[in-house]
């Protein structure tokens, strides 16, 4: 089984809806990303969190919410989807662990197309 | 502020070819990460390599090789005798190494096509 699941692979949405996309982890990490993917600009940060009372934005966080529920689980909200948030979002995980890296591992990816 | 170049949009070679991937970066940081993903087609994410910033050997792991010049600012990436399952798109990434956040910055990447 995967370590890094995202929920949903795909979502086609209209305008106007609220969007959950899901992120649940088995590598026992305390650190969870949220990125998304746009052609020709890398992936960006949405947010992050060290742990469940830990959410920090990073850089590109308007018009997106986050949960983390627990430590294996952290969400991603488009309160109001609008078409320019059509892209690729990617969930990951960290952990420092003893040598300091920050070796993040990824999710498969949602695809949300927003009309 | 911390940046990823990667001025290569799209590179085409024939299968076992040798192909350089550039990667140039940003930082006032004297200690950091460097690393490199490959997203083949499927769209997932896979790690390849993390470097020290104070480690500048070069590494070698099979037909990969990456060549890390801290003078130049750059971690360039050679995959040797080609094959068409490179075919993928290729992020240099960079970390800081202290501080709380330890943020990923991406570059945009470079898309490798390798040709039968």
């Amino acid at each position: 089984d995967a370590d890094v699941t995202q929920t949903p692979r795909n979502r086609i949405t209209k305008t106007g809806k609220r969007i959950m996309l899901e992120c649940s982890q088995t590598k026992g990490h305390d650190r969870m990303y949220w990125y998304r993917q746009d052609p020709g600009l890398g992936l960006r940060l949405i947010y992050y969190s060290f742990d469940v009372k830990d959410i920090n934005k990073g850089e590109i966080s308007d018009g997106y919410s986050v949960s983390r529920q627990a430590q294996a689980k952290f969400s991603l909200s488009l309160e109001s989807a609008i078409p320019n948030q059509t892209a690729l979002y990617f969930c990951a995980t960290s952990s420092l662990g003893t040598s300091g890296y920050n070796e993040q591992f990824f999710g498969p990816g949602t695809r949300l197309t927003v009309l | 502020a911390q940046k990823v170049t990667q001025a290569q949009t799209e590179i085409s070679v024939v299968e076992k070819e040798d192909v350089t991937l550039d990667c140039v970066y940003e930082t006032r940081d004297t200690t950091y990460y460097l690393f490199w993903y490959k997203q083949p087609p499927s769209g997932e994410l896979v790690f390849l390599i993390r470097r020290n910033s104070f480690d500048e050997q070069n590494e070698i792991s099979g037909r990969y090789s990456w060549n890390f010049q801290k003078s130049t600012s750059s971690f360039n990436f050679t995959i040797t005798a080609s094959q068409v399952v490179d075919s993928a798109v290729y992020f240099c990434a960079l970390s800081e190494a202290y501080g709380s956040a330890r943020q990923l910055t991406f570059g945009s990447g470079t898309q490798l096509t390798v040709l039968p």
